[in-house]
This record gives C-alpha cells, sequence and structure tokens, in this order.
C-alpha cells in the first residue's frame, strides 16, 4: 500500500529566504507526482507535474526534484513571498493518486 | 479554464437528509473519477474510485451504501451522502486523470464542495 509523507508538517519563514519542502513515498512503482497548492477553505491548484522517468520540473520560482528510487521528491521555492503562504501537497500517481498529509507554509513580510 | 466542475460548492443540509455532489469533466470523456474527503487540517483522503457504467470501487473503511457513486456517463459523476449526520460534515472533492492512462496522466480537481450536517 502506498504511502506518502511530508516534512516538515509546518513551516513559517521571512520573505524572500528560499525554501524547501519535502515528499517520501514508499512504493516506487509510480506513473508521476504532482505537486498542489491548497489555500484555506479553498480547492486544490496544480503547481508541477513530474513523470516517472523524468528528474525535476521547475516552474518560475518552483522547481521540483523526483528520485524515484528512493522514494523522494522535493519542492523548492526560491525568493519567497507572503503570496506563497498556503498548504503545499504532493500526491503520488500509481493509478490511484495518493495525497502526504501536506507542509503549511507560512512567508512573514 | 477549469477542466472539472462540481457543484454546489457549499451545502448546509439536515441530519438524517441527503445531499447529491456533482462533478463534470468539462474538455474531456472520463471513465475514471476519484472522490476525496478532507476533514479540517487534514490531508485528502481518498474514499472512491467511480468507474463508468460500473461500480464504483470503495476504499477500505468507506461505506458504499451510505456514499452512493453513479457514474452514468463519460462526463459526469455524483456522490450521495445518504442519511447524513454531523460526523459527514467535511470538503468533498472529486478528480479526473486527463492523458493516456498511466503515462502522461495529469489530475485535474474540482472546485470542492463543503459539506455541513446540522
Amino acid at each position: 500500500k502506498q504511502e506518502v509523507t511530508q516534512i516538515p508538517a509546518a513551516l513559517s519563514v521571512p520573505e524572500g529566504e528560499n525554501l524547501v519542502l519535502n515528499c517520501s513515498f514508499t512504493d516506487s512503482a509510480i506513473y508521476n507526482l504532482q505537486w498542489f497548492r491548497q489555500d484555506p477553505g479553498k480547492g486544490l491548484t496544480s503547481l508541477l507535474l513530474i513523470q516517472s522517468s523524468q528528474r525535476e520540473q521547475t516552474s518560475g520560482r518552483l522547481n521540483a526534484s523526483l528520485d524515484k528510487s528512493s522514494g523522494r521528491s522535493t519542492l523548492y521555492i526560491a525568493a519567497s513571498q507572503p503570496g506563497d503562504s498556503a498548504t503545499y501537497l504532493c500526491a503520488v500517481n500509481s493509478y490511484k493518486l495518493i495525497f502526504g498529509s501536506g507542509t503549511r507554509l507560512l512567508v512573514r513580510p | 479554464g477549469a477542466v472539472v466542475s462540481q457543484h454546489p460548492s457549499r451545502v448546509i443540509c439536515k441530519s438524517g437528509t441527503s445531499v447529491k455532489i456533482e462533478c463534470r469533466s468539462l474538455d474531456f470523456q472520463a471513465t475514471t473519477m476519484f472522490w476525496y474527503r478532507q476533514f479540517p487540517k487534514q490531508s485528502l483522503m481518498l474514499m472512491a474510485t467511480s468507474n463508468e457504467g460500473s461500480k464504483a470501487t470503495y476504499e477500505q473503511g468507506v461505506e458504499k451504501d451510505k456514499f452512493l457513486i453513479n457514474h452514468a456517463s463519460l462526463t459526469l459523476s455524483t456522490l450521495t451522502v445518504t442519511s447524513a449526520h454531523p460526523e459527514d460534515s467535511s470538503f468533498y472533492i472529486c478528480s479526473v486523470f486527463r492523458g493516456q492512462e498511466g503515462l502522461n496522466t495529469e489530475a485535474f480537481f474540482g472546485q470542492g464542495t463543503r459539506l455541513t450536517v446540522v
């Protein structure tokens, strides 16, 4: 059974800092991995999708990496801004999309 | 534009009544849709896989008689919470994959439905 873990559970940083969110999964037989953002009381916004054959994907200030063999992914956020404050979820696709518990990020002005 | 439309976005119902939530795939046909539930400050938990033209597949611990899923067409899946109780109050959200099965598939989510049972 696929299990997805995210560390840290919460993170508070001053504006401008670069930060890394971690995601690990137990079964490396995956199709792809997605990172999402969720604002309080809202739905999900897809940030990045990494196929199992890829090592990383970039979009603006976001960079996601994937090491399938070790069951790890990281989301790197450069030059964080208060608007980045949200919960970040990673989800592993092995036919079904299984979510981690999320990292609640607060970027202080 | 939106790929998945979910309705309603918010509903309040009395205990003992049933509530139906619709999930529509707007841009493509979806033989499979997924239903998730999210309690406050928790992550999304997969409830069931909705299969067009056949019975839904429920995750362990999810009562199939309480959460009725109907996937009557390639663009519509419905989740009915039957005899709702306050403990069913939660955020329900549906998802579809777009792309070739397995490979190159990206998950898209509806806006979610916040159910409050009073």
